[in-house]
């Protein structure tokens, strides 16, 4: 039950790429396409960014993909920008169960 | 588009039961593509899924939490719950019901009401 492994902070410079990473196990992130990734602002509910591993809701922007391999997913915000300064969680399902990452803090510099 | 809508009692007293409510619009409770789910989180911390639930009565928990939850559901108000017992401070926290979409990890959440666990 322990949570997903992810950067504490990570920063970039507009217009800069940036990846967060979400490391887990194989018996959640491994093990299917259910991973998501949720973006919050300060006192705001999450944001679904992206969800089935590399799926993007409509309304989101282009510049943000997922991806996996393995144990690891993986979050780029290509052409960072200001409003892209948050913190971002990851998401799997495990063992009939859902968990969450530890969070990165994105920081537009 | 669907709308959630949290609604609790803001401040429990330790050793007691937490109670908050889900109200659903823009979409239907029994709605069978749909699991309904409960998910919370600390001041300054991460997010923590608490459980989920499914019209037909399938219910799923975090098993560290099993022991003191329940879910519920009132069909006919469109409203799901969250029964947490013998809280403590470490309870305190923002509270968000979510719907999640079967076969898929996509989500929509609500605004969360913030509990905090004090005598």
């Amino acid at each position: 039950q322990s949570a997903l492994t992810q950067p504490r902070s990570v920063s970039g410079s507009p217009g800069q790429s940036v990846t967060i990473s979400c490391t887990g196990t194989s018996s959640d992130v491994g093990r299917h396409k259910y991973v998501s990734w949720y973006q919050q602002h300060p006192g705001k509910a999450p944001q679904l960014m992206i969800y089935d591993v590399t799926e993007r809701p409509s309304g989101v922007p282009d510049r943000f993909s997922g991806s996996k391999s393995g144990n690891t997913a993986s979050l780029t915000i290509s052409g960072l920008q200001a409003e892209d300064e948050a913190d971002y969680y990851c998401c799997s399902l495990g063992d009939m169960f859902y968990v969450f990452g530890s969070g990165t803090k994105v920081t537009v510099l | 588009q669907v709308q959630l809508q949290e609604s609790g009692p803001g401040l429990v007293k330790p050793s007691e039961t937490l109670s908050v409510t889900c109200t659903v619009s823009g979409d239907s409770f029994s709605d069978s593509n749909y699991y309904w789910a409960w998910i919370r989180q600390p001041p300054e911390k991460g997010l923590e899924w608490i459980g989920s639930l499914h019209h037909r009565g399938d219910t799923f928990y975090k098993p560290s939490l099993k022991s003191r939850v329940t879910l519920s559901a009132d069909m006919s108000k469109n409203q799901f719950s969250l029964k947490l017992m013998s809280v403590t401070a470490a309870d305190t926290a923002v509270y968000y019901c979510s719907r999640e979409l079967g076969g898929s990890s996509r989500r929509d959440w609500g605004q969360g009401t913030l509990v905090v666990v004090s005598s």
